[in-house]
């Protein structure tokens, strides 16, 4: 059954250093997003992606944050300057369609553990 | 009011008990939802979409009421792997809302032998 990877799994990094968190969605899927879970919190949506750019992003997707689809396969989340609030899971997820309003199911890879120090 | 609200639990049950999840959701033009399942320090899964006439698969079933915005899932004949935390979840959809997913906080279930 396809998935959605994820790597690292685990990533620890120190306070103002960059991090880039990879994603490799479904192979046929066509919109791509980001989600992060701080421990013992619920999951929040960060951003979306369709057709090489952002469709919505959130209020945490602030300018420190940046996605990108480099390939055809890959899509990265960046974060340029980590700060010890960004330390959370961070959950890459695709989805095969969509039109306006109307959502088809996420599918979701295993999460990358940001911690940062 | 939270957009996305479930009781947080948690609930104990034996195994082969019914039990069942309420979610309450606050934006009327909500479209899609969802329920997932998320075991300790997982992913999300996909458990089942919820529609409006009702679904079922297998020991679950989801209620969808538009009118009440309420969502339920009901699982029957209980076993231990269904402990997890069940999260509902909606799509406000309309405007640019495009895929935005919003979570509840989960309700969280053991089952025991």
């Amino acid at each position: 059954e396809p998935e959605v990877t994820q790597t690292p799994s685990h990533q620890v990094t120190q306070m103002g250093q960059e991090v880039i968190l990879r994603c490799v969605p479904i192979s046929n899927h066509l919109y791509f997003y980001w989600y992060r879970q701080i421990l013992g919190q619920k999951v929040e949506f960060l951003v979306s992606f369709y057709n090489n750019e952002i469709s919505e992003k959130s209020e945490i997707f602030d300018d420190q944050f940046s996605v990108e689809r480099p390939d055809g396969s890959n899509f990265t989340l960046k974060i340029r300057s980590t700060k010890l609030e960004d330390s959370a899971m961070y959950f890459c997820a695709s989805s095969q369609n969509e039109r306006q309003g109307i959502t088809y199911e996420q599918y979701f890879g295993p999460g990358t553990r940001l911690t940062v120090t | 009011r939270k957009e996305v609200e479930q009781d947080p639990g948690p609930f104990n049950v034996p195994e082969g008990a019914t039990v069942a999840f309420n979610c309450t959701y606050s934006n009327s033009a909500s479209q899609s939802f969802f329920w997932y399942r998320q075991d300790c320090r997982k992913e999300p899964k996909l458990l089942m979409s919820v529609y409006s006439s009702g679904n079922e698969d297998g020991r679950f079933t989801a209620q969808l009421n538009r009118a009440s915005q309420y969502i339920s899932l009901l699982i029957r004949d209980s076993k231990l792997s269904d402990s997890a935390t069940y999260l509902c979840v909606v799509n406000k959809g309309g405007g640019t809302s495009y895929g935005k997913l919003t979570f509840g906080q989960g309700t969280i279930l053991t089952v025991h032998p």
